[in-house]
């Protein structure tokens, strides 16, 4: 009963330096979304995907892109660190019937 | 630009008592208030949602109050226990096609003492 995996669960990088975040679900959800979660500003969307083919930017999309590999996956990935990236990030899917959200256990990410 | 705002940031209860934690929201379209949880280490998870056409939904210890003319929802624990230490977020979205774009509020640290 896996739910929503993300990998990796930390990571520590460079300014610079490029990763991806990976995201899969296995509760046949059509969307997806990814999350950064920093102290005192709550959780805030980053980009989202509505169905599987499509993507869109959410709140704070700046210095991210996505990309829906199928129904199950979803990854986040940065071309180029800024220490201002430093967070903890979540992937969460959605049930469509009732809008309740599903999410990873979480990836950390620092940049140094 | 903060769209749900909640308070406070944190909160200490004796076992037993009630803990409220408040939110305010200004975007009148949004149509669906959910309360997460979140321990130390994890995801966010549901814990309880209203939608704008009731005033109160309770499930256990937990109920949301709502009130539609200030824009305002609140949690309330009752018979607060150890066990609900945790974060606890408000959020507010509106349908938007298939995919429901939610706004946390910025969180409440709940600890509950002994």
């Amino acid at each position: 009963n896996a739910g929503v995996t993300q990998t990796p669960k930390f990571q520590v990088l460079k300014t610079g330096q490029s990763m991806t975040l990976q995201c899969a679900q296995d509760m046949n959800h059509n969307s997806m979304y990814w999350y950064r979660q920093d102290p005192g500003m709550g959780l805030r969307l980053i980009y989202y995907s509505a169905s599987e083919g499509t993507t869109d930017k959410g709140e704070v999309p700046n210095g991210y892109n996505v990309s829906r590999l199928n129904k199950r996956e979803f990854s986040l990935r940065l071309e180029s660190a800024a220490p201002s990236q430093t967070s903890v990030y979540f992937c969460a899917s959605s049930d469509r019937a009732t809008g309740e959200l599903f999410f990873g256990e979480g990836s950390r990410l620092t940049v140094l | 630009q903060q769209q749900v705002k909640q308070s406070p940031q944190s909160l200490i209860v004796q076992k037993g008592g009630i803990s409220i934690i408040n939110c305010a929201y200004e975007n009148t379209a949004f149509d669906y208030f959910p309360w997460y949880q979140q321990f130390p280490g994890k995801g966010p998870a549901l814990l309880i949602a209203i939608r704008p056409d009731v005033s109160e939904k309770k499930e256990g210890r937990f109920t949301i109050s709502f009130n539609k003319s200030a824009k305002q929802f609140s949690l309330h624990i009752m018979d607060s226990q150890p066990g609900d230490s945790a974060t606890y977020f408000c959020a507010a979205s509106k349908s938007s096609g298939s995919a429901r774009q939610l706004t946390f509020g910025s969180g409440t640290q709940l600890t509950v003492l002994p």
